[in-house]
């Protein structure tokens, strides 16, 4: 069964400084990789996804994240991050059948310090 | 585009008493919905997953007759938790996926169910 793991819980990061969000997963296939960010009182909201392709993806606020196979790696990076980043991450791998389930990391709260 | 809702925004309910909390999909059509429960600071487990017009598909360990999932239209799921007691309480999100493989989900806001 496929797993992923954030290991860490959470992440203080001065604001303009660069940010880098660890992710590791398990599954036997080509993953559909993932990354939401979670706002209090807000929805999950899609960063990014990886299919297929470049393996260097980029996604909305400035947020990139890069696929490393031979790592089962998929970390999120942002190169100066703005206060209005703080709030929860989470990494997710999506299962390659028609339903498209998705299992989530235990997610990786980020504090944004002035 | 791509929004999603879900409501009640959050409900308080007496023990033993049912709830309904609907899931739209506001501007496309939802092939697939997906339901996740989400406890305090943890990540979301999900609970089941539908199609519309047929039967959902539960996770191992959901109860299918405690969660009761409807899946009426292309564009609304609803979850109704029955006879809900306090450790029911949590946090419930919906997705909607447009496709049927390969496509992102997107998300409601959620539904936070306090049982008294």
């Amino acid at each position: 069964a496929q797993s992923v793991t954030q290991p860490d819980i959470h992440i203080t990061v001065s604001e303009g400084a660069s940010l880098e969000l660890r992710c590791n997963y398990s599954y036997g296939a080509t993953p559909y990789l993932f990354w939401y960010v979670q706002s209090p009182g807000q929805g999950l909201q899609l960063l990014l996804k990886y299919f297929s392709g470049d393996t260097l993806v980029q996604g909305i606020k400035g947020f990139e994240a890069e696929f490393k196979r031979s790592q089962s790696s998929f970390n999120l990076r942002k190169p100066s991050v703005h206060w209005s980043d703080a709030a929860e991450y989470f990494c997710a791998v999506g299962e390659n059948t028609g339903f498209q389930k998705l299992v989530f990391g235990t997610g990786t709260r980020l504090l944004v310090s002035p | 585009g791509a929004v999603v809702s879900q409501h009640p925004s959050w409900v308080i309910c007496k023990s033993g008493t049912s709830v309904k909390i609907e899931c739209r999909s506001l501007d496309f059509q939802a092939t697939t919905m997906f339901w996740y429960r989400q406890f305090p600071k943890q990540s979301l487990m999900l609970m089941a997953t539908s199609n519309e017009g047929s039967k959902a598909t539960y996770e191992q360990g959901v109860e299918k007759d405690k969660f009761l999932i409807n899946h009426a239209s292309l564009t609304l799921s609803t979850l109704t938790v029955t006879s809900a007691h306090p450790e029911d309480s949590s946090f419930y999100i919906c997705s909607a996926s447009p496709g049927s493989g390969g496509d992102t989900q997107y998300f409601g806001p959620g539904t936070r169910l306090t049982v008294l």
